[in-house]
């Protein structure tokens, strides 16, 4: 069973359009993740969910929305996408808030063209 | 602004070698530290974590932490060309919740 998954696994759209992509964790995990890998290979969080609840909003355009409905799952929504935004989104998951590992999900390849 | 930093590579070892992968971090109150590995496509997976100076061993891989001089290490013996890929550092800092990712380094282990 995976333990944390996302879809879509690619995802490739045009300039000004609105795209979510989803998470979810089946490991019974407290606290959620998204991240962001650019082409360099950076890996730098986005947001993170403690039991629904957002508790990091990094400097992340607005543009970008998170969303959970419950403590398993946490959607990623992108409004007017732009050609900056074409990376991988890795969704992760960990089991406390705080000083522990955390586990990804497989990411998804965004492209704006 | 908390930093972790790693030097990029790539770092080409011979096959059966150790590797020696190095990370240094900014916040001195960092509790808990690191190492994933990355395939090229594919995500970031767990191999070691280690929360007190010393060296802590799992089967071929060894972390080292050392707090006072805020340097984390990973050490791979006996390496393996299943073992190429870039490895991340990643810390916890002193009341955060978040991981804070280095650049990564790229190994490249030659048969």
């Amino acid at each position: 069973d995976t333990a944390v998954s996302q879809t879509p696994k690619y995802l490739v759209t045009q300039m000004g359009n609105d795209k979510s992509i989803k998470c979810e964790q089946n490991l019974g995990h407290d606290t959620m993740y998204w991240y962001k890998q650019d082409s360099k290979k950076f890996l730098k969080i986005m947001f993170s969910y403690n039991n629904k609840e957002l508790i990091i909003n990094e400097t992340v355009p607005n543009r970008f929305s998170p969303k959970s409905p419950d403590k398993a799952h946490l959607n990623l929504h992108i409004n007017s996408l732009e050609l900056g935004d074409s990376a991988v989104y890795f969704c992760a998951s960990s089991p406390r808030d705080r000083a522990t590992e955390a586990f990804f999900g497989q990411g998804t390849r965004l492209t704006v063209v | 602004q908390k930093e972790v930093e790693q030097n990029s590579g790539p770092l080409s070892v011979p096959e059966g070698a150790i590797a020696s992968l190095n990370c240094t971090y900014s916040d001195r109150g960092s509790q808990s530290f690191f190492w994933y590995r990355q395939y090229s496509g594919k995500s970031p997976e767990l191999i070691m974590s280690i929360y007190s100076n010393g060296d802590k061993e799992d089967g071929r891989f060894t972390a080292q932490l050392n707090k006072a001089s805020q340097y984390v290490s990973l050490l791979i013996r006996d390496s393996q060309p299943s073992d190429s890929a870039t490895y991340l550092c990643a810390v916890i800092g002193a009341g955060s919740y978040q991981l804070t990712f280095g650049k990564g380094t790229k190994l490249s282990v030659i048969p």
